[in-house]
Order: structure tokens, then sequence, then C-alpha cells
């Protein structure tokens, strides 16, 4: 597609739960990065594929958070027994290169832990 | 430990007059920078960039200024226009293998008033 789709766009779950998040990424885009977004907060960088490299996931907050891609084509990012602290905007975005910067965002996945 | 920090949470201007979004940053390795725009329930959208080697980068009514010994930047945008009313993110990465993690600010609500 033209940008960058995630599914789905709002998710009200309860504590405990899991839950999974989708990411389309650009036709072509090797690179993909998933942040998130806390309410007052700036965007944290959650996790980076690039191509068939090993990901970087220095940034999951435990080990309660994975991220999947096959090749170049869709991300899952999957969130075991939420918290209530897991409650934010799951941002995904994709680039053609590794060089820092001008990647395009999707729209978000608003994620709500009650 | 907040590396990039945009210390106005908002601001407001009249239509035609300049903008002028600040961002400060702490780490000394980072070595480009970015300005990101984002409009309610849509994901952040690239807008402007510049590398430490440079001062100042121009893209029409956007203006990026960077001072490197001061670790300040800003986004100038001049004229103003209603439809810049937006939250700007101040963005940042370092050099080297993981120059694709931006660290982002907490952002800038700027409104632009007709």
């Amino acid at each position: 597609g033209a940008g960058v789709s995630q599914s789905p766009s709002n998710k009200v779950t309860e504590k405990g739960k899991d839950v999974e998040l989708r990411c389309d990424p650009i036709s072509g885009h090797t690179a993909l990065y998933w942040y998130r977004q806390r309410l007052g907060q700036g965007l944290e960088f959650l996790i980076y594929f690039q191509g068939n490299s090993a990901p970087d996931k220095s940034g999951l907050p435990s080990d309660r958070f994975s991220a999947e891609r096959t090749g170049e084509s869709v991300s899952t990012l999957t969130i075991q027994r939420t918290q209530q602290e897991d409650s934010a905007v799951y941002l995904c975005a994709s680039s053609r290169t590794q060089i820092g910067g001008g990647y395009t965002f999707g729209s978000g996945t608003r994620l709500t832990v009650v | 430990d907040q590396q990039v920090k945009q210390n106005s949470p908002s601001l407001s201007v009249q239509e035609g007059r300049i903008s002028i979004l600040n961002c400060d940053y702490t780490n000394s390795m980072f070595d480009y920078f970015l300005w990101y725009k984002k409009y309610p329930a849509e994901g952040p959208t690239f807008l402007i960039s510049i590398s430490s080697i440079k001062d100042k980068n121009e893209d029409g009514r956007f203006t990026v200024f960077l001072n490197k010994s001061a670790k300040h930047l800003s986004l100038h945008i001049v004229p103003s226009q209603p439809g810049d009313s937006a939250v700007y993110f101040c963005a940042a990465s370092g050099s080297g293998g993981s120059n694709y993690k931006l660290t982002f600010g907490k952002g800038t609500l700027l409104t632009v008033n007709p």
C-alpha cells in the first residue's frame, strides 16, 4: 500500500490479557521500527528490524514484550499479561535504509489496559 | 534522563507571524536531528532534518537551525498558517551502527490563530 498500515487502530483489553498489534510496512522498505508514546511523553524506541539481520530489541521494556517480522513484510508486536502501564499509542514506521530519520510512521494503535 | 528536551509544551502564534520551536539535547554523540509534525489520530510526519556538519537547513517556510556548542536547535516557520497547528517533535540520532534509533522530545503543541 501507499503508507504504513497498523491494526487495530484502537484496542481495549483487560489487565493480564495478551494483545497482538500488527504493522504492514511500505513495500520495499527494508527497515521497520516500533515506538510507543505514553501520555504526555515523547516517542520511545522499542525494536528495529533490518532485512534478515538480527533485530535490535534493546528498547523493549520487559520480557512481556516481543516482536516478529518475516523478511521484509508484516511485523507483529505482542504484549503478554498486559499491565496498565502498557497503555500507550504504539507506532510502527518503515524506511528504505537504516540511515537515521525520515522514516514513515503509521497512524498507530491506541492500547488501553483496564 | 531526558536526552532531548522540548521545554515549551505549547506555543500560540498569529497567522502570518513567525513560529519558533526550540529543542535542547544533552548527548554530544547525537549528530543528526529531525523535526516531525503530528496531527491528532495520525502518525508523526517527517518535516525537516539537519546534519551536525551544518548549522542551517531550509525547506520552503521551514528552517532548522543547529547550534552545536549550545546543544540547541530550533525550527522556524514563516509565515505561520492555521494548517501548521499540530504537535511538533524534535528527534536526534547518533552516528555509527545505531543511527536508526531516534530519541524524541515530548513535543510542543503549536496553535496558529487565524
